[in-house]
């Protein structure tokens, strides 16, 4: 399996300012996701980090607030810009890695971020 | 309806008990499985995946019933260790995995 770092572990900020989040794998991998997980809730996907393309964004989330970069297969920013209360969450890096025949799915261990 | 569904728990049992966790999809052309196992402020690890056939690893056995579109998780000889919560997993379109809400496990002494 892959090895995903993430930087900062966690953060406090100010609301208004804007922080950004880096991901790092030790293996090129295809297929990059950001997700948010906040208090007691499963994961929802952010956006999928293209490389060499905008990313993909789900419903709910969009580039201005949310801005991506993949310059490369083993690494990714996600940018939490203009930051509210309701920004405070665990953000997650996420590949995927071909096992034999299945695509298997890899968490980073997450950025935990608090918006005061 | 929802794409993946789990009974949210929590699921109190004894240590030593076997517990049962389903998890129903809706797409029913959805192609991969997986059960992920989330302890406390960490992230989401995969448990093992689920195939066609049913697998077993140790205390856990996973399987499948694509007529009926839902997983299952077995856990057997429960440890005070297991405690966690359990997400199902489902790859739709072998792009997107969609996660489940998750299911709340203690295993209580």
């Amino acid at each position: 399996s892959a090895v995903i770092s993430q930087k900062p572990s966690r953060d406090i900020c100010q609301r208004g300012t804007s922080l950004t989040i880096q991901c790092q794998v030790d293996s090129q991998v295809t297929m990059m996701f950001w997700y948010r997980q906040q208090p007691g809730q499963s994961l929802t996907l952010i956006a999928t980090a293209n490389q060499g393309s905008e990313a993909t964004y789900e419903s709910g989330f969009v580039i201005d607030k949310f801005p991506i970069s993949r310059p490369n297969l083993t690494f990714s920013t996600l940018t939490v810009s203009n930051m509210s209360p309701e920004d405070s969450s665990i953000y997650l890096c996420s590949v995927v890695w071909t096992s034999g025949a299945t695509d298997e799915q890899f968490f980073g261990p997450g950025t935990r971020l608090t918006v005061l | 309806r929802k794409e993946v569904e789990q009974d949210p728990g929590p699921f109190n049992v004894p240590e030593g008990a076997t517990v049962a966790f389903n998890c129903t999809y809706s797409n029913s052309a959805s192609q991969s499985f997986f059960w992920y196992r989330q302890d406390c402020r960490k992230e989401p690890k995969l448990l093992m995946s689920v195939y066609s056939s049913g697998n077993e690893d140790g205390r856990f056995t996973a399987q499948l019933n694509r007529a009926s579109q839902y997983i299952s998780l077995l856990i057997r000889d429960s440890k005070l260790s297991d405690s966690a919560t359990y997400l199902c997993v489902v790859n739709p379109d072998g792009q997107n995995f969609v996660f489940g809400p998750g299911t709340r496990l203690s295993v209580l002494p």
